[in-house]
């Protein structure tokens, strides 16, 4: 049974450019979340998807955007990037819409913005 | 918006020795309650939860106590291992605005010496 798994595993990009991540969720699983984690510090909520519309956002700006297709799997695109973008991008994966959802993480992203 | 906190950036722990590992939230519609642990080039693993109707949950050497009152959280690792070693985050959900968005705190570094 795969878990959660991302790509790339890093990526290295210069600041104005746009980057695309990508998260396939957990067997059985259909609802997406998208984490941003600096370095010491613990993990940040971009935005959950959840049949293909985004359900709820986390303070961040337009430049986060993101996207869920029919077979669950979802995107992370951020444009115009900033050096502050730099961070491991966390993608966790969990079934349906509950009080006591339980999120299962991808192993990460790790963004550098030069 | 530092909704959950965990005070202690890192623990130091003899193996065989309980691990008290503790966080902090300001949030009363809080209601979801998990602990997941991280290693270096992983992604956090859930290793436990908890809900509000609740004040314990075991899970082998992992316990999980809840005070409402205090709005406070501990995980208990008995007895500590050195494979425990490792990061560990508390995240927490719950409320009509935040029914799909966790937050996490920053972390805990515990170190089990052998």
């Amino acid at each position: 049974d795969a878990g959660v798994t991302q790509s790339p595993t890093h990526l290295i990009k210069t600041r104005g450019q746009q980057v695309t991540l990508r998260c396939s969720p957990k067997s059985g699983h259909d609802t997406v979340s998208w984490y941003q984690q600096a370095l010491g510090q613990g993990p940040q909520f971009i935005f959950q998807y959840y049949e293909e519309e985004e359900r709820q956002r986390g303070n961040f700006p337009d430049r986060f955007s993101g996207h869920q297709f029919p077979n669950y799997s979802s995107e992370l695109n951020v444009n115009a990037l900033l050096l502050g973008d730099s961070a491991l991008y966390l993608c966790a994966s969990s079934q349906g819409q509950g009080a006591r959802e339980t999120q299962y993480f991808g192993p990460g992203t790790r963004l550098l913005v030069l | 918006d530092q909704q959950v906190k965990q005070n202690s950036p890192s623990l130091s722990v003899q193996e065989g020795r309980i691990s008290i590992l503790n966080c902090d939230y300001t949030n009363s519609m809080f209601d979801y309650f998990l602990w997941y642990k991280k290693y270096p080039a992983e992604g956090p693993t859930f290793l436990i939860s908890i809900s509000s109707i609740k004040d314990k949950n075991e899970d082998g050497r992992f316990t999980v106590f809840l005070n409402k009152s205090a709005k406070h959280l501990s995980l208990h690792i008995v007895p500590s291992q050195p494979g425990d070693s490792a990061v560990y985050f508390c995240a927490a959900k719950g409320g009509y605005y935040n029914f799909n968005k966790f937050y996490f705190g920053s972390g805990t570094k515990l170190n089990v010496k052998p």
